[in-house]
C-alpha cells in the first residue's frame, strides 16, 4: 500500500537547488514524513524528518504544506555527490506494530555538472 | 562511535544451502530491522526488532526465512534451502527507538547474497 507518491526521477544541475516533492495525501495526523536518500551501492543515509512545521538540518530543508498532504525536500546547493535515489516515507509516531519504514520507489536524482 | 556492521560482506552459496547473516547494530539502539534489496529494486521490509517485544515478522516472505536478536544486540537473519530468487543484498539497520520518539535508521553496508 503506497503511502507516498514521488516522481521516478528528477535532473538539477549543480550547484543548483533540487526540489523533491512528495505526496502524502492519506497522512494521519499522527504520522511523520522521512527522507532517506540510497546512493549507489549503499545502504540508506537519513536525511531529515518532520511532522508538520518546517525542518532544517546541514544536509537539506523540508517544507510540509499547511495540510500536510504533501510535501517538499530541498537539497539547497545541489552536487555531483548528492546523485542518489531519494525516499518520502510516512511513519507512526508511535506504533505497536513496529516502526518499519516502508520504502516506495523513491526518486532518481541524478546532478548534472 | 561504530556503525552497523554486517557480515559478511559477500556470500556466494549453493541453491539449497543454509546462509546465516549477521547483524551487529549500534550500541545502545533497541530497535532493530531487516530489509533486503533484489537488483535495480526498492527495499523490502523483512522484520523488525523493539527491546523485548514481540517481533513484527510480517515482511518475511516464507518459511525459510527467520530471524532472531539475543540479548538485545546482534541478529541473525537464517535462510533455509536457499533459492536463486533469494540473491539480493540484505539490508541491517538500528535506531534507538525509544517508544513516541521518532528516532533515524542508521544502515549497514548489507550483505550480497548470490544463489548459484
Amino acid at each position: 500500500d503506497a503511502k507516498t507518491t514521488q516522481p521516478t526521477s528528477m535532473d538539477c544541475a549543480e550547484g543548483r537547488a533540487a526540489n523533491l516533492p512528495c505526496n502524502h495525501s492519506t497522512i494521519s495526523g499522527n504520522e511523520y514524513v522521512y527522507w532517506y536518500r540510497q546512493i549507489h551501492s549503499q545502504g540508506p543515509q537519513y536525511i531529515i524528518h518532520g511532522l508538520k512545521n518546517n525542518e532544517t538540518n546541514e544536509m537539506a530543508s523540508l517544507i510540509i504544506t499547511e495540510d500536510r498532504k504533501s510535501s517538499t525536500l530541498i537539497l539547497p546547493h545541489a552536487t555531483l555527490r548528492d546523485t542518489a535515489v531519494y525516499y518520502c516515507i510516512v511513519r507512526p509516531a508511535n506504533s505497536n506494530s513496529g516502526y518499519a519504514l516502508n520504502f516506495g520507489k523513491g526518486t532518481s536524482l541524478l546532478v548534472t555538472p | 562511535g561504530a556503525g552497523v556492521s554486517q557480515s559478511p560482506s559477500n556470500k556466494v552459496t549453493e541453491k539449497g544451502k543454509d546462509v546465516e547473516l549477521r547483524c551487529d547494530p549500534i550500541s545502545g539502539h533497541t530497535a532493530l530491522y531487516w530489509y533486503r534489496q533484489s537488483l535495480g529494486q526498492g527495499l523490502e521490509f523483512l522484520i523488525y526488532f523493539q527491546g523485548n517485544s514481540a517481533p513484527d515478522k510480517s515482511g518475511l516472505p516464507s518459511d525459510r526465512f527467520s530471524a532472531e536478536r539475543t540479548g538485545g544486540s546482534v541478529s541473525t537473519l537464517t535462510i533455509q534451502r536457499t533459492q536463486q530468487e533469494d540473491s539480493a543484498v540484505y539490508l541491517c539497520a538500528s535506531s534507538l527507538g525509544r517508544t513516541g520518539r521518532n528516532t533515524e535508521a542508521f544502515f549497514g553496508q548489507g550483505t550480497r547474497l548470490t544463489v548459484v
